[in-house]
Formats: structure tokens, sequence, C-alpha cells
């Protein structure tokens, strides 16, 4: 099994709660993006991770989503206080670097009641 | 990438057929392009991918052309099989975040 690895598959939470999503990128990737894809839509850029480097926020939609990658390799994206708009599949990528195709998990799909 | 003129965001296409699926992107600028097949459930899976100084490249029952003065990307699909049914995206890689474009369902007759 040498895919990205994202978990859980599925989460419903109610409105107001925090949600923690996570991603095992590709062994030797060190390149990590987290997308967003809400229903009927394209995937939405959220996060870039490279290495040491700072990564680039500037898909986040609010405050309340933060992302981590601990050791060059797992991350976990969390949401918190969550609102219905949240309510999407949250898709992770690896590559090797920043220039090669990106390969991506099968999501978490998450729903805000 | 978006989708102009060209674009379908629903192809039929019988079994045994070729498929040609269109896309247009908007960056000028873009160099790297790639193809993405997503079926119900599943993340987005790579097939193909193509940079700017090619205008052409071949996998396995795939080819991607890529037009740059017109910004037209295309996927051509040989012999399409049922196992080929699920949306298609192209995808511009922007430095390294990807545009995607609407997407294209295939669904494959028998």
């Amino acid at each position: 099994g040498a895919g990205v690895s994202q978990s859980p598959s599925n989460k419903v939470t109610e409105k107001g709660k925090d949600v923690e999503l996570r991603c095992d990128p590709i062994s030797g990737h060190t390149a990590l993006y987290w997308y967003r894809q809400s229903l009927g839509q394209g995937l939405e850029f959220l996060i870039y991770f490279q290495g040491n480097s700072a990564p680039d926020k500037s898909g986040l939609p609010s405050d309340r989503f933060s992302a981590e990658r601990t050791g060059g390799s797992v991350s976990t994206l969390t949401i918190q206080r969550t609102q219905q708009e949240d309510s999407a599949v949250y898709l992770c990528a690896s590559s090797k670097y920043s220039n090669q195709p990106q390969h991506f998990g099968d999501g978490t799909r998450l729903s805000i009641l | 990438g978006e989708s102009v003129g060209l674009h379908l965001p629903t192809l039929s296409v019988q079994e045994g057929d070729n498929s040609i699926i269109n896309c247009a992107y908007s960056n000028s600028a873009s160099d790297y392009f790639i193809w993405y097949k997503q079926e119900s459930g599943k993340g987005p899976q790579f097939i193909i991918d193509i940079r700017s100084n090619m205008d052409k490249r071949q996998g396995q029952r795939v080819t991607v052309l890529l037009n740059k003065t017109v910004k037209h990307l295309s996927l051509q699909i040989a012999a399409t099989q049922p196992g080929d049914s699920a949306v298609y995206f192209c995808a511009e890689n922007d430095d390294y975040k990807l545009s995607f474009g609407a997407g294209t369902t295939v669904t494959v007759r028998a």
C-alpha cells in the first residue's frame, strides 16, 4: 500500500465541534497538499507543505482552519468550531517534489449536522 | 483551468470507440498540466501529465495534446472500456497549486 492514506474516511459531527483530519503521504514525498472538494465543485487548494519551509496557507478559507506537518511526514488538518458550509470532501495529495505529479488519497468526507 | 467553448460537461461513448475530452486553461504562463480520473467515492487518480515544452505525450491507451497558442488541452482515450467511466479533470500547475477544470463525466455504453 504505497498510496496516500487519509483517515477517517467519513466524519459526521455537530456544528460547533472541532475536527481533525489525518494524512499519511507517500513515503519519500517532500511535498504535501490539502484540497477541498464541495458537492459538484472542482477542487480548491487549501495549504501546501514543502520540506522544512514555511507552509503556504493562502488557500485556507478562515482562521478556523489550521494544518501542521510533523517530522516532514504525517499531516493533520484541523477545523475548529465547524460550520455547515465546511461540509465537503477533504483531499490530501503528495508529490516527490513540487513540480512532480500530485498523487491523491481518497479523502475524508466531512458532514456537519 | 476553466472551460470555454469546447468543454462538454458530459460525454457518452460506445465501448470500443475512442474518447476525446477537451479542456481550456486560463494562465498562459502555466508550464505543467495533469489529467486526473475520479471515480465515485475516490480521490483523483493521476493519468498523464505534459510540460509546456511538448505538444503531445502518449501513455497506455491515452494521449494528451497541448496547444499553447489557444491554451487548450485534450485527452484521448483509445478503445474506451467500461472501467473508463468516471469524471475527468484537467489541472494546470501554478507553481505548486493545482487549478482544476470543471470536469467531464464520461459514461461508456455497452
